[in-house]
């Protein structure tokens, strides 16, 4: 069964900080991998999808990049700002099969 | 553009009773995924449908729970005999194309259910 690990499960950081999480997944049959933003009282939104080893995407101040060797990603945020706080959810699948995601990481961005 | 619309987004019932969740996806995407947050965890997969065929319902708990995505209408969530265990978000997305492929989903806000 794949199973899509994230860390830390929380951090607090002050505005202006950078910061990066981590997602590890099997790289066995890797097909793609997603990033998700999810604010308190939303639907989560997509941020990224990687399918390539090596890819880096960028969203204004939110990269990503992806290592489908050795089976890892990080979400970097340049410069947080309170508008930042959300769980961020990582998510992967192998071919033909359904996307299964991590537990997220809660970052709380404090002014 | 709608986005992907779920109801009810609260729903209470009695340990027995049938919860029903229902899931519209967005103009033109044929697809709908439903997926679970219990308490504490994360979102996990329970069923993958197209219109008026279920691709792989591998998450699915094999009693009690069924869903359908008819030809018209909305994909339905169908819990029969609910359990307090059963008390959980439960979240549809939606996809424009092909299975499990690499687009991103379009998550709908969820539907809470308590059992009493």
């Amino acid at each position: 069964i794949l199973n899509v690990e994230q860390s830390p499960q929380s951090l607090h950081v002050q505005e202006g900080d950078s910061t990066n999480f981590t997602c590890s997944f099997p790289s066995s049959n890797f097909y793609a991998l997603h990033w998700y933003r999810w604010e308190t009282a939303k639907s989560p939104e997509a941020l990224f999808v990687m399918t390539l080893n090596g890819d880096e995407k960028k969203k204004g101040r939110i990269s990503a990049t992806l290592n489908t060797k050795e089976g890892y990603s990080y979400l970097y945020i340049k410069g947080s700002q309170p508008e930042d706080s959300a769980t961020y959810l990582c998510a992967s699948n192998q071919a033909g099969t359904a996307l299964i995601f991590g537990k997220g990481t809660t970052l709380s961005v404090s002014s | 553009n709608a986005g992907v619309m779920q109801n009810p987004r609260h729903l209470v019932r009695r340990r027995g009773q049938e919860a029903r969740l229902r899931c519209s996806p967005m103009k033109g995407h044929s697809h709908v995924y439903w997926y679970r947050q219990l308490p504490e965890e994360g979102l996990k997969f329970m069923v993958y449908l197209q219109k008026e065929n279920i691709i792989d319902e591998s998450g699915m708990p094999k009693e009690r729970f069924s869903a359908e995505f008819p030809k018209e209408g909305p994909s339905i969530l169908r819990i029969q005999q609910v359990v307090r265990g059963d008390s959980a978000a439960y979240f549809c997305a939606s996809s424009p194309s092909g299975g499990f492929n690499t687009g991103e989903l379009f998550f709908g806000e969820g539907s809470r259910l308590t059992v009493l």
